[in-house]
């Protein structure tokens, strides 16, 4: 079955600075990439996802590339702001969602 | 108009127990998933189920067991509460292959 990691576990960067998070899979079949923000207490929510016929996706001040022959992908914030602090979660699947398989997560702090 | 609902919110049982948490979602999602969230904040998918076909996670004790009446609940029923089944757990529900939307979570300690 399909296996993510993830990495770093915590990250931390000042208000401001780009923060990078990247995933890597093991089954070729995933084609389906999403991006999940959770926040304290709350529900995961996406934030943004990319197929594997896209080799990068952008929306304001996230963007994410996937490097399907190399079976990673990474997850860009430009211009952290506080409120960008959560918990992200990478995953992986592919086209019936059977094999939906989430990263261990990376605690995000934006320090002021 | 709340997509994936959940509930209770919170619940609190003592060991040996046994108890539900109902999902509904009104997306019209042909999949529906389960999911724990422990204190470390993994994810970990219990089950998934689409088109009465249930796919369960083998780590998955058989204390545990979804219901699903229809395609717009999937419910979730726990035997013999134990400990360890302390943490959050979130209900979701995707068409294939897509973004899966989460409900709220219920966060169940076992005393």
């Amino acid at each position: 079955g399909e296996n993510v990691e993830q990495h770093p576990s915590t990250l931390s960067v000042q208000e401001g600075d780009s923060a990078v998070i990247k995933c890597t899979y093991s089954d070729s079949a995933s084609n389906y990439f999403p991006w999940y923000k959770q926040e304290l207490g709350k529900r995961p929510q996406l934030i943004i996802d990319i197929r594997s016929n896209v080799g990068e996706k952008k929306d304001q001040r996230i963007a994410v590339t996937l490097n399907k022959t190399a079976k990673h992908f990474s997850l860009h914030i430009t211009e952290t702001q506080p409120e960008d602090s959560a918990v992200y979660f990478c995953a992986a699947s592919d086209n019936y969602g059977q094999n939906f398989v989430f990263g261990p997560g990376t605690r995000l702090s934006v320090l002021p | 108009d709340t997509a994936v609902s959940q509930t209770p919110k919170y619940l609190v049982t003592q060991m040996g127990n046994d108890k539900s948490i109902k999902c509904e979602q009104n997306l019209g999602h042909d999949t529906m998933y389960w999911y724990k969230q422990d204190s470390k904040k993994f994810l970990k998918i219990m089950f998934s189920y689409n088109n009465k076909e249930l796919i369960i996670n083998e780590t998955v004790p058989n204390r545990f067991s979804p219901k699903s009446p229809d395609k717009a609940h999937l419910n979730l029923h726990i035997n013999s509460l134990e400990l360890g089944d302390s943490a959050v757990y979130f209900c979701a529900s995707s068409q294939p292959g897509s973004e899966q939307f989460f409900g709220p979570g219920t966060r169940l300690t076992v005393l």
